[in-house]
């Protein structure tokens, strides 16, 4: 059973443009939400996470929203750049940071920025 | 340092083989990770280690043997492995098992199986 769903599985978004990935989430013990950044022959890494206490987090071009009630939350990139091509996957923890069992990723976003 | 080292890169090996994959941080981080990932795929966590023990195997076959011989350093022993064992197999770490903060992951070791 999946606990964290991503979408969509591509996205293919002009340079300039708003990139918006979207995750929704079922067990209501995750009290930590970051996304991982993923290039080719990398390991993820962490580019932005929040808390269920804001709703909302930014940084630069970076900034999730998140929706308790719904179990929603999303990554925007804003000004979208081709160096922002990779794979992005969402993921939750209920042990505030990744800790305890680790992660629990969605299945991840491949985004294409065209130049 | 805010890095997670993994070494090899890449490793290809026989189906008889015996291998070892090797993590270091020096980030004084208590808990580790082995994570499998597969193409166009999330990363699966494997083991969990806590204060050098064995915190968490995620029903892993034997065929993988993790040893954790101090906070620093993580392996992955591997043993008569199957073709479809072949994956990227991250490391990664975190401040402890319990508490606020992100995980670290390495760059990973791309392991074939013949």
């Amino acid at each position: 059973q999946q606990q964290v769903k991503q979408s969509p599985q591509s996205l293919i978004v002009q340079k300039g443009g708003i990139s918006i990935i979207n995750c929704a989430y079922e067990n209501t013990a995750f009290d930590y939400f970051p996304w991982y950044q993923q290039f080719p022959g990398k390991g993820p890494a962490l580019l932005i996470a929040i808390r269920p206490d804001v709703s909302e987090k930014k940084e630069g071009r970076f900034t999730i929203s998140f929706n308790k009630s719904a179990k929603q939350f999303s990554l925007h990139i804003m000004d979208s750049q081709p160096g922002d091509s990779a794979t992005y996957f969402c993921a939750a923890s209920g042990n505030s940071g990744g800790g305890a069992d680790g992660l629990t990723f969605g299945k991840g976003t491949h985004l294409i920025i065209q130049p | 340092d805010t890095e997670v080292t993994q070494t090899p890169k890449h490793l290809v090996m026989g189906m008889t083989n015996k291998k070892s994959l090797k993590c270091e941080q020096h980030m004084g981080h208590r808990a580790m990770y082995w994570y499998k990932q597969k193409a166009k795929k999330p990363p699966e966590l494997m083991f969990v280690y806590s204060y050098e023990k064995l915190s968490i195997n995620e029903s892993v076959p034997s065929r993988f043997s993790p040893e954790c011989p101090n906070s620093s350093l993580l392996n992955l022993h591997l043993h008569a492995l199957q073709p479809e064992d072949s994956a990227l197999y991250l490391c990664a770490s975190s401040l402890s098992k319990d508490n606020t903060g992100e995980l670290f992951f390495g760059e990973g070791s791309r392991l074939t199986v013949l």
